[in-house]
């Protein structure tokens, strides 16, 4: 059972526009959401999180928006760079657990 | 850099043999986890352990082994390896064991089973 969904394994973004990546969940548990950055070969680079009690998060060009009633989150990119082309995972936990459930991933490209 | 490291960076190996991967946690951290990446899937949880003990057990083979020492870095320990335990590897930390903490991932180690 998947608790942590990323519906687009991919997604091509033009240079200077911007990028939204989308997760899904399914426990109403999580309480806390955190996106990752990560590039072949290397470990995950911790980019912005969020806790339940906020609907939104931001941190320079990275804005991170819940919808805790539709169990939805998303990653904005505003503006989309070259070394912004990455996978992005979500992940989430809850207070209860204290291990990070991830998403599979979604392979950001952008188009110079 | 995360200040999270891990040792060696690359391992191949024989099926059947047993290797260990070290990992340091940044300092001031005492939660250390471990994950595993097989072929561009998502990161499988293994095990984390807080300030020396078990904290929370994931996807772990019965031939995979963990523990974290008094100065808190963390060893993996691999058994009677097989194929399909070639992977990356990675550690992560964080300061608390609790929900709500982030973590720090290391470079990894990539394992390849021959």
């Amino acid at each position: 059972d998947q608790q942590v969904k990323q519906n687009s394994p991919s997604l091509s973004v033009q240079e200077g526009r911007i990028s939204i990546l989308n997760c899904d969940y399914t426990n109403s548990m999580f309480d806390y959401f955190l996106w990752y950055k990560k590039y072949p070969a290397e470990g995950p680079t911790f980019l912005i999180s969020i806790s339940s009690i906020k609907d939104k998060n931001e941190d320079g060009r990275f804005t991170v928006f819940l919808n805790k009633s539709a169990k939805h989150l998303s990653l904005h990119i505003v503006p989309s760079q070259p070394g912004d082309s990455a996978v992005y995972f979500c992940a989430a936990s809850s207070g209860s657990n204290y291990q990070l459930i991830w998403g599979a991933g979604t392979k950001l490209i952008i188009k110079p | 850099d995360s200040g999270v490291t891990q040792t060696p960076k690359h391992l191949i190996t024989a099926t059947g043999q047993r290797v260990t991967l070290r990992c340091s946690p940044r300092s001031g951290d005492l939660s250390v986890y471990w994950y595993q990446q097989s072929l561009d899937q998502g990161l499988q949880f293994l095990i984390q352990y807080y300030n020396g003990e078990e904290r929370a057990k994931g996807n772990i083979l019965e031939r995979f082994s963990a523990q974290q020492f008094p100065d808190l870095h963390s060893e993996l320990n691999l058994s009677s390896l097989e194929l399909g335990d070639s992977a990356l590897y990675f550690c992560a930390s964080s300061d608390s064991g609790t929900s709500g903490t982030t973590q720090y991932f290391g470079p990894g180690t990539r394992l390849l089973v021959l």
